[in-house]
C-alpha cells in the first residue's frame, strides 16, 4: 500500500480547461510538496504546503490536514503545462519523503 | 538559484561494470539524496546523506553504495551494474530547516545492457 495516492494517473485536457489533480496520504506529515517533472526529466518544486492554500500564477494548491488530502489546480491550462505532477509528503522526521506515482498531464491545443 | 548538477543525462553501461553517478550542488546544503524513478513506482529513495561522510540507507539500497567526501558532492555507485538497475536516477538536495523544499537535478537515464 502506498502512503501517498494520486489521481488520476493520466489526464488529457483541452487548452483552456480547468484541471484538478488529487493527492491523499495516510501518514503523519510535516509538509506536502507538489513537484513538476517535464519530459526531459528535470523536477521543479512548485509548492510546499503545511496548511491552507497557495497560489502561483495559474497554479493553486490546497491542503486539508484533517482529511489528509491535497489538490493541485491549474486554471486556463496551456500545452506548456504538459508534464508529470508528483505529490510528495514529508514525514514528521523531516527527511522521510513519501512520493505519489505521479499524474501525467497532456494539454492539447 | 540553487543548482543541482548531475554529470550525465544519458549513460549506457554493460552488466557487471562499476558505475559512478555524480551529483554536485552549489548552495551549501547539508542534505543530499539519490532516488530512482521507474514507471508505476514513482520516486524511491536509495540513499541520503545529512553531512559529509554521513550516509543513511533509504528504501532500496541493495546493489548501491554512496560517497560524500565533500559537502557539495554526493556520488552514487553501482558496484556491479545489473539490468534491473536500468532506470532514471535523480539527485536532490535540501537545506536544513523546517520549510526547505527539495531541489532536484535533471536526472541521469541509465541503461544497463
Amino acid at each position: 500500500k502506498n502512503e501517498v495516492e494520486q489521481s488520476p494517473q493520466n489526464l488529457t485536457a483541452q487548452e483552456g480547461e480547468f484541471i484538478t489533480i488529487n493527492c491523499s496520504y495516510s501518514v503523519g506529515i510535516s509538509a506536502l510538496h507538489w513537484l513538476q517533472q517535464h519530459p526531459g526529466g528535470g523536477i521543479v518544486s512548485l509548492f510546499m504546503l503545511s496548511s491552507g492554500k497557495k497560489k502561483h500564477g495559474r497554479l493553486i494548491a490546497t491542503i486539508n490536514i484533517q482529511e489528509k488530502h491535497s489538490s493541485l489546480h491549474i486554471t486556463a491550462s496551456h500545452p506548456r503545462d504538459s508534464a508529470v505532477y508528483i505529490c510528495a509528503a514529508r514525514g514528521n522526521t523531516g527527511n522521510q519523503f513519501y512520493f505519489g506515482t505521479g499524474t501525467s498531464l497532456t494539454v492539447i491545443p | 538559484d540553487v543548482k543541482v548538477t548531475q554529470s550525465s543525462r544519458y549513460l549506457v553501461k554493460r552488466t557487471g561494470e562499476k558505475v559512478f553517478l555524480e551529483c554536485v550542488q552549489d548552495m551549501d546544503h547539508e542534505n543530499m539524496f539519490w532516488y530512482r524513478q521507474d514507471p508505476g513506482l514513482g520516486l524511491r529513495l536509495i540513499y541520503f546523506s545529512y553531512d559529509v561522510k554521513m550516509k543513511e540507507k533509504g528504501d532500496i539500497p541493495e546493489g548501491y553504495s554512496v560517497s560524500r567526501e565533500k559537502k557539495e558532492r554526493f556520488s552514487l555507485i553501482l558496484e556491479s551494474a545489473s539490468t534491473n538497475q536500468t532506470s532514471m536516477y535523480l539527485c536532490a538536495s535540501r537545506g536544513t530547516g523546517y520549510f526547505y523544499g527539495y531541489t532536484f537535478g535533471s536526472g541521469t537515464r541509465l541503461t544497463v545492457v
